[in-house]
């Protein structure tokens, strides 16, 4: 069962250079969600979508935008990155908006 | 947006001996999702608890509601190097569109020696 798909797993970036991370799910959930991952900070939203065509902001957006063309694919991009996007980037999805979340491995991402 | 604080931060014990960790918040919530999550891998969901003073348990695993419905606690019993992992409590972010995903608390560290 494959549930959350995440690619790349890992990435090193030259700082400037943009990049999508991407995401797809085959549970036909509604929601869908952008995490990062830092030490001492845990997890926070990034950007979410409740349902395919709509997405909005969450936590910390700043310097990330996604598109929900379509149930499946909830792509992340970083227009020029910087070094502290440096992060483990997770995906994740629900049935309903707040309900039990499924997660992706994660996207390990060094910006230098 | 409201807080999730958990306690301790860390935790190292051996195996065998039995624990509990916290989560707390200031204010309300409807309910709260505990995860477990494991080097390398995405949070995955332990239990979700819903009704104050609600108890649930999985295994060694005891799940508890505070009756002001403002905290939880994971109690384990006999704790096993294979309960090692970052446990994250997480409930419903809500805006005034509704709910937009979950707010996670920065996790209690836990390593059992064996």
């Amino acid at each position: 069962t494959a549930g959350i798909t995440q690619a790349p797993t890992s990435q090193i970036l030259a700082a400037g250079r943009s990049m999508t991370l991407r995401c797809t799910q085959d549970m036909r959930h509604n929601a869908m969600y952008w995490y990062r991952q830092d030490l001492g900070l845990g997890l926070r939203l990034i950007h979410y979508s409740n349902t395919a065509g709509t997405t909005g902001k969450g936590e910390v957006p700043d310097g990330y935008s996604v598109s929900r063309a379509n149930t499946d694919d909830f792509p992340l991009t970083l227009a020029s990155a910087v070094p502290s996007q440096t992060s483990v980037y997770f995906c994740a999805s629900s049935d309903l908006p707040g309900s039990e979340a499924f997660f992706g491995q994660g996207t390990r991402l060094t910006v230098v | 947006t409201q807080l999730l604080e958990q306690s301790p931060q860390f935790l190292s014990i051996q195996e065998g001996e039995n624990l509990t960790v916290y989560c707390n918040s200031s204010s309300v919530f409807s309910s709260l999702q505990w995860y477990r999550q494991e080097p390398g891998e995405g949070p995955v969901l332990l239990v979700t608890v819903v009704t104050g003073g609600e108890v649930k348990k999985l295994k060694r695993l005891t799940f508890q509601f505070g009756d002001a419905r403002k905290d939880s606690s994971l109690h384990i019993t006999a704790a096993q190097p294979g309960d090692t992992g970052l446990y994250l409590c997480a409930l419903g972010r809500y805006s005034g569109g509704g709910a937009d995903g979950l707010t996670f608390g920065k996790g209690t560290h836990l390593i059992i020696q064996p």
